[in-house]
């Protein structure tokens, strides 16, 4: 999952392999979370969002997750390719109408051939 | 569309001196932000606005100005720089919908502006 501190969490995942990436947020009144990727180089690029009167929501081989009770959200890929590798940031809304997010310090995953 | 569009890519400054980052959208987004990314961390808001004329800070606006005059472009400017500002700064935009459910897109973010203040 995401901590504080300097060095990226990492997961190391086997090509093909389901990965998991872990988020836990801080502010309770948090409406809206979103998972974004982000390769090197680049800014980060949408992947999947949530809003707080959902507990589940599906993309393609992407899967969102998200426990109110313990504020927890996390990121599941399915049959992870080489193409997925990247940073994963999790982000919450705490602005209440104007987008205010909060990022998480992210995780690297790492794709195992 | 180009999308979210930042400029330059990499700047190099010394102590003291001022610039502009530009940054411009051409999808008629309402709302536009500046986050820096720092190393091994998440992304921190800077300021943002909510329209044209319309501007507010966000969790680290020290030493950064902004200003909205039309809804395409959304300048950060650096008074005097500092080594602190040493990061990679990203501008994104994003829509409302209208109508009784209105809710904000997700953030559509620029490549990023590598900025060095030696």
């Amino acid at each position: 999952g995401e901590s504080v501190g300097l060095h990226l969490p990492t997961l190391s995942v086997q090509e093909g392999d389901n990965s998991i990436i872990n988020c836990a947020y801080s502010n309770s009144a948090s409406d809206y979370f979103i998972w974004y990727k982000q390769e090197s180089g680049k800014g980060p690029q949408f992947i999947i969002d949530i809003r707080s009167n959902m507990d589940k929501r599906q993309g393609q081989r992407v899967t969102v997750l998200l426990n109110k009770t313990v504020k927890h959200l996390s990121l599941q890929i399915a049959a992870t390719q080489p193409g997925d590798s990247a940073v994963y940031f999790c982000a919450e809304n705490t602005g209440q109408g104007a987008q205010k997010l909060v990022f998480g310090q992210g995780t690297r995953l790492t794709i195992n051939p | 569309n180009a999308g979210v569009t930042q400029t330059p890519k990499f700047q190099v400054l010394k102590t003291g001196q001022s610039m502009t980052l530009q940054c411009a959208q051409d999808m008629n987004h309402e709302y536009m932000s500046w986050y820096r990314q720092d190393p091994g961390m998440g992304l921190r808001l800077i300021h943002y606005s909510v329209g044209a004329g319309i501007t507010d800070q966000g969790e680290v606006p020290n030493g950064y100005n902004v200003s909205r005059s039309t809804t395409e472009d959304f300048p950060l400017r650096l008074l005097s720089a500092a080594p602190s500002q040493t990061s990679v700064y990203f501008c994104a935009s994003s829509y409302r919908t209208g109508g009784k459910s209105s809710y904000n897109s997700p953030l559509h973010f620029g490549n990023g502006t590598r900025l060095t203040v030696t």
